[in-house]
């Protein structure tokens, strides 16, 4: 089945600190990628995406890269702020069925960052 | 302003009652989906509907039930055969599409079973 497994939370960083969140999935066919950022009290927010092998999502400062070979798609930031403090999800889609998408979550890292 | 209306925030009912949790869209989307959160899990599909009058079973439908009588709605029905209820949901919609389109995710309802 497909499945998605991310490291343990919560992470704990300062200010300017690296930020690096692994990601790994088990997946049948070829999925798309995602990580969805949450703040408390509200929805999931989108934050990048990648299709296929090789391909780099970006936004906001964070990227990750779609790596085939070690089915990973690991988050990281070169200098994290308060602000990026949420809980994110590594999440994928393997096809559409119907028109509709069934993503499939990791069960979530809560990163806190302490001025 | 485009976007998914959840309500209410926060919903507290008693064991052994039906509670109807609102999911409102206008981004003009085809699909819509019911997850489910819980602490230190990912979210979890409930339902999901790909147009008006038709919906599918996600991977923990046991003791949920839904409708689309409308585009726009997308209602779930927690019901009392759902044996452990207190989960936050998350509603989300995409267009439809035969490839990859964006899911947006409205604010969630907290529900709480006392």
């Amino acid at each position: 089945g497909n499945s998605v497994t991310q490291m343990e939370g919560p992470v704990t960083l300062s200010e300017e600190a690296f930020l690096t969140i692994n990601c790994t999935y088990t997946a049948t066919g070829y999925p798309s990628l995602f990580w969805y950022v949450q703040y408390p009290g509200e929805g999931l927010q989108l934050l990048l995406k990648a299709t296929k092998a090789d391909d780099k999502g970006s936004n906001k400062g964070f990227e990750a890269t779609y790596r085939k070979e070690t089915t990973s798609f690991h988050l990281e930031k070169g200098s994290v702020q308060v602000s990026d403090s949420a809980v994110y999800f590594c999440a994928l889609i393997v096809g559409v069925v119907q028109g509709a998408q069934k993503l499939v979550f990791g069960q979530g890292t809560r990163l806190t960052i302490n001025p | 302003d485009g976007g998914i209306t959840q309500s209410p925030k926060y919903l507290f009912r008693k064991e052994g009652q039906n509670v109807t949790l609102s999911c409102e869209q206008n981004l003009n989307h085809d699909a819509m989906y019911w997850y489910r959160q819980d602490p230190g899990q990912g979210l979890r599909l409930i339902y999901y509907s790909q147009i008006v009058n038709d919906f599918q079973k996600g991977d923990i439908a046991e003791g949920y039930s839904v409708s689309r009588e409308k585009k726009e709605s997308f209602p779930l029905t927690v019901t009392s055969a759902q044996k452990n209820p207190t989960a936050f949901y998350l509603c989300a919609s995409s267009i439809f599409s035969s490839g990859l389109s964006e899911q947006f995710f409205g604010p969630g309802t907290r529900l709480t079973v006392l």
